[in-house]
């Protein structure tokens, strides 16, 4: 089954750097994934699509403080130089036949 | 860029439909999917289904099987989302989303529209 596996949360300083993970289920640790930020009361925003052969493509005016990597099964979301702004839940999502799938989601505190 | 722009907020009774709809500008559907995502109050986002327009083929989230309809009108580039026998754990925020072609990743989102089934 497809699942997608995040931290329910993490917390990082302002100005400091944050790595979010998503862990893929056994057997799909080669799909693609998409990051999305949701803003306290607001809907999500796609950040980018990252592929397992570290590939990927940026939404329109996605900052460079925010970069995919990934290792395996896990696809990394950096945000460095944190800022207030980015207190947020960060969702990643991938699919399969005829599904979608999210992960639960971190909520990152920015301290 | 492609701008997804929904229905206002709805209030509805138990038992009865709601008709959501999503209106693409900036864009075509072209070879695009629209996707339906949910957001209960608090919880994390769960996808109900999509459409392709330009194929007018829709699949489903089995929770959704039989009570969800999702549409999608190529001459108004509009797409919409139906959920029948409304109960009051269908009260979330309902989101359109543009699935990138050939991947079922999500590139775009609406704003989001509040259903709150209540009696």
């Amino acid at each position: 089954q497809l699942v997608l596996t995040q931290s329910p949360s993490a917390s990082a300083s302002l100005g400091a750097s944050v790595k979010l993970t998503c862990t893929l289920s056994s057997g799909h640790i080669t799909y693609a994934i998409a990051w999305h930020q949701q803003q306290p009361e607001r809907g999500p925003r796609y950040l980018m699509k990252f592929n397992s052969d570290g590939s990927h493509h940026k939404g329109d005016g996605i900052p460079d403080r925010f970069s995919g990597s990934s290792s395996g099964a896990e696809r990394y979301l950096t945000i460095s130089s944190l800022q207030s702004d980015d207190e947020a839940d960060y969702y990643c999502q991938t699919w399969g036949t005829d599904t979608v799938v999210f992960g639960g989601g971190t909520k990152l505190t920015v301290l | 860029q492609v701008q997804l722009v929904q229905s206002g907020a709805e209030v509805k009774k138990p038992g009865s439909s709601v008709k959501v709809s999503c209106k693409a500008s900036g864009d075509t559907f072209s070879s695009y999917s629209i996707n339906w995502v949910r957001q209960a109050p608090g919880q994390g986002l769960e996808w109900m289904g999509r459409v392709i327009p330009i194929l007018g083929v829709a699949k489903y989230a089995q929770k959704f099987q039989g009570r969800v309809t999702i549409t999608a009108d190529k001459s108004t580039i509009t797409a919409y989302m139906e959920l029948s026998s409304l109960r009051s754990e269908d009260t979330a925020v309902y989101y359109c989303a543009r699935g990138m072609a050939g991947t079922g990743l999500f590139d775009s989102w609406g704003q989001g529209t509040l259903v709150t089934v209540s009696s």
